[in-house]
């Protein structure tokens, strides 16, 4: 178990590109969970997939953030037309749905995004 | 919408000292609470949780954590702290309505001077 990895590490873009993330979670779970987190602020949600379907959308992913679990295994998020608001740490989380309760999630170590 | 709040940002203390980090939330219903820590460098990993029960929860490497409801608190301790707990320490909350999103505070860095 190599735990949940997320690449790239780091990514510089210019303002106005798009940019993608992936997250291959803890292959024994099923659900999925993208969180930003910001300077000085904790994590915040931004979606979850049990499986392949996405059954929340938190209202700060906006129409420019796009997440996908095609087969419910790794995740992409996309975000299009970058701004430099958009500049934070994006981490992911895994969890199996029926047994959170016995250690929550396994995050990721995160993608740092810099919009210039 | 539920908030969580860390009133301590930034705590310094020496090795033995005793630790207390507040975490407050506002939400009526029923919670499910958890501290989170992140050592530097690294990703953010689950030192204790409260689901129900014992109000008094212990987690890993000595932490522990009291659930009192009247206060909507979820305070958490260690009696004597080491270098290696210098960390951030993030409380979260997940309401307990099948939701499984967290709401995180905004962190307490701690530093611990040997």
């Amino acid at each position: 178990d190599t735990g949940v990895s997320q690449n790239p590490r780091h990514k510089i873009t210019k303002r106005g590109q798009n940019v993608t993330f992936r997250c291959d979670p803890i292959s024994e779970h099923n659900r999925l969970y993208w969180y930003r987190q910001t300077l000085g602020q904790g994590p915040e949600f931004l979606t979850y997939f049990q499986n392949e379907a996405q059954l929340e959308k938190s209202r700060l992913l906006s129409d420019r953030f796009s997440a996908e679990r095609p087969k419910g295994s790794f995740s992409t998020l996309e975000i299009q037309r970058t701004e430099q608001g958009d500049s934070a740490m994006y981490l992911c989380a895994s969890s199996y749905a029926l047994s959170y309760e016995n250690g929550g999630y396994t995050f990721g170590s995160g993608t740092r995004l810099t919009v210039v | 919408a539920q908030s969580v709040s860390q009133h301590n940002h930034h705590v310094i203390l020496s090795e033995a000292a005793s630790l207390e980090l507040g975490c407050n939330y506002s939400y009526g219903g029923t919670v499910n609470l958890f501290w989170y820590v992140q050592y530097p460098g690294q990703h953010l990993q689950l030192l204790l949780k409260y689901f129900s029960g014992d109000p008094l929860v212990k987690g890993i490497k000595g932490f522990e954590a009291e659930f009192i409801k009247s206060k909507f608190s979820f305070n958490l301790r260690k009696p004597s702290v080491q270098w290696s707990d210098t960390a951030e320490y993030f409380c979260a909350v997940m309401l307990d309505t099948g939701r499984r999103a967290l709401t995180f505070g905004s962190g307490t860095r701690l530093q611990v001077q040997p």
